[in-house]
Formats: structure tokens, C-alpha cells, sequence
């Protein structure tokens, strides 16, 4: 398809679990971001990457936090040791170019995260 | 480092109200700066958009206006429908692309 498409929609994982989520970005968009988006708190930055031809930059991995990028548009998102406070939507944004400034992001629909 | 603030919600008007959401920002440099719109069981889209001081992004009746003397890309709109009800969110990017916390919006008939 056209657009960002993240698997699957909903996951409800037991506390201290791995999980791992899934982000198709559009084809040959370069950089790819992944937030967390809980109510009152916004959406925050947990890792994003950029690849080119010659290599793939990643993030500095938060803690429980690491994203994967096995190929250029797709992205896996893993979060070890699940804690109830990872209960949240998981947005995965993909922005075509390298270019700073005014390049829109692509949103996929995201995934929420239930721990219980 | 980068920074975004938005108004508190959520924010509940009556049809053809006028709207603002205000959004500050601190940033080094001179990023762009976007409203996205997240509405009820969809993913986030752009709303608008600018990326140097004084532009006017505009869009389906949605204006704000980039203004680097007071740091601020406030939200309007002249008259707000049904339709509009959702969760706004402030962006700048200036390196990585950063959102403040939303803003829900509720418009009643």
C-alpha cells in the first residue's frame, strides 16, 4: 500500500515480557521514527533512524527500548521487561528525506500497548 | 535542547466558535514548525505547516502564523464545526521532529 502500516493494532503483553512491534514505512522514504504517545503527556521520541544506501544510522537505544530495521522500510520496535507504565500507543512516523526542515511525516495508525 | 508547549485540554466549543490553541517553542536555529490532527480512530496527518518567520501555513479553514519573536505558532480557526473534534498536536523540527503533549478538542452542535 501507500501508506505507514503497523502490526498489529492492539497487544496485550504480561509484565516483564518482551514484545516487539511492527512498522511498514513507504518505500524509499529515509528516515523512520518511533514515539510513544500517552494521553496528557504527548508524543515522545524514543528512537528513529535514517538509512541510505551506504548505512543504516540508528538511534541511541533507550534502556529498554531498541528499534530494528532489518530492511530499509521495515521497522521493528522491541521493549524488554514490559512495565505497566509501557501501557501506550506506538507511533511509527516515516519522512522521505534527509532534508531538515519542512518535510512532513507519514504516520501509520499505531499500536496499543496494554500491560498488565 | 528542542522543545514544544501546548495549551492544556481539553477544550470544548460550540459550533461556529472561534478557535485558538497556542503553542510556544524553544529551539536553537530556525526550524519548521507543523500542526498535526489526530482524529477520532485514525493516525496522525498534517494540518499545516511553515518553515521561516512570518510564513502563514493554512489549511481547511485552520491558520497559524510563525513567529519567532514571541516563539509561538498558534493555532485558529474562525469557525469551528462537529467535524473538527480531535487531538491537535503542536511540531517543530529542527533535527529530530518533536511534538508537544495535544490538545483534545470538542466541538458541540
Amino acid at each position: 500500500g501507500a501508506g505507514v502500516s503497523q502490526s498489529p493494532r492492539y497487544k496485550v503483553a504480561k509484565r516483564g515480557r518482551d514484545v516487539a512491534l511492527r512498522c511498514d514505512s513507504i518505500s524509499g522514504h529515509v528516515t523512520l521514527y518511533w514515539y510513544r504517545q500517552t494521553l496528557g503527556q504527548g508524543s515522545e521520541v524514543l528512537t528513529y533512524s535514517q538509512s541510505d544506501a551506504q548505512r543504516d544510522k540508528s538511534g541511541r537505544p533507550s534502556g529498554r527500548f531498541s528499534a530494528e530495521r532489518p530492511e530499509r522500510s521495515v521497522s521493528t520496535l522491541k521493549i524488554q521487561r514490559t512495565e505497566q507504565g509501557d501501557s501506550a500507543v506506538y507511533l511509527c512516523a516515516s519522512i522521505p528525506s534527509l532534508r531538515q526542515g519542512n518535510t512532513e511525516a507519514f504516520f501509520g495508525q499505531g499500536t496499543r500497548l496494554t500491560v498488565v | 535542547g528542542n522543545s514544544v508547549t501546548q495549551m492544556e485540554g481539553p477544550v470544548t466549543l460550540s459550533e461556529e466558535a472561534f478557535l485558538t490553541i497556542n503553542c510556544t517553542y524553544t529551539a536553537t536555529g530556525y526550524p519548521s514548525l507543523f500542526w498535526y490532527v489526530q482524529y477520532p480512530g485514525e493516525g496522525l496527518q498534517l494540518l499545516l505547516k511553515a518553515t521561516k518567520a512570518d510564513d502563514k501555513g493554512s489549511n481547511k479553514g485552520f491558520e497559524a502564523t510563525y513567529r519567532k519573536e514571541t516563539t509561538s505558532f498558534h493555532l485558529e480557526k474562525g469557525s469551528v464545526q462537529v467535524s473538527d473534534s480531535a487531538v491537535y498536536f503542536c511540531a517543530l523540527k529542527g533535527g529530530k521532529l518533536i511534538f508537544g503533549q495535544g490538545t483534545e478538542l470538542s466541538v458541540k452542535p
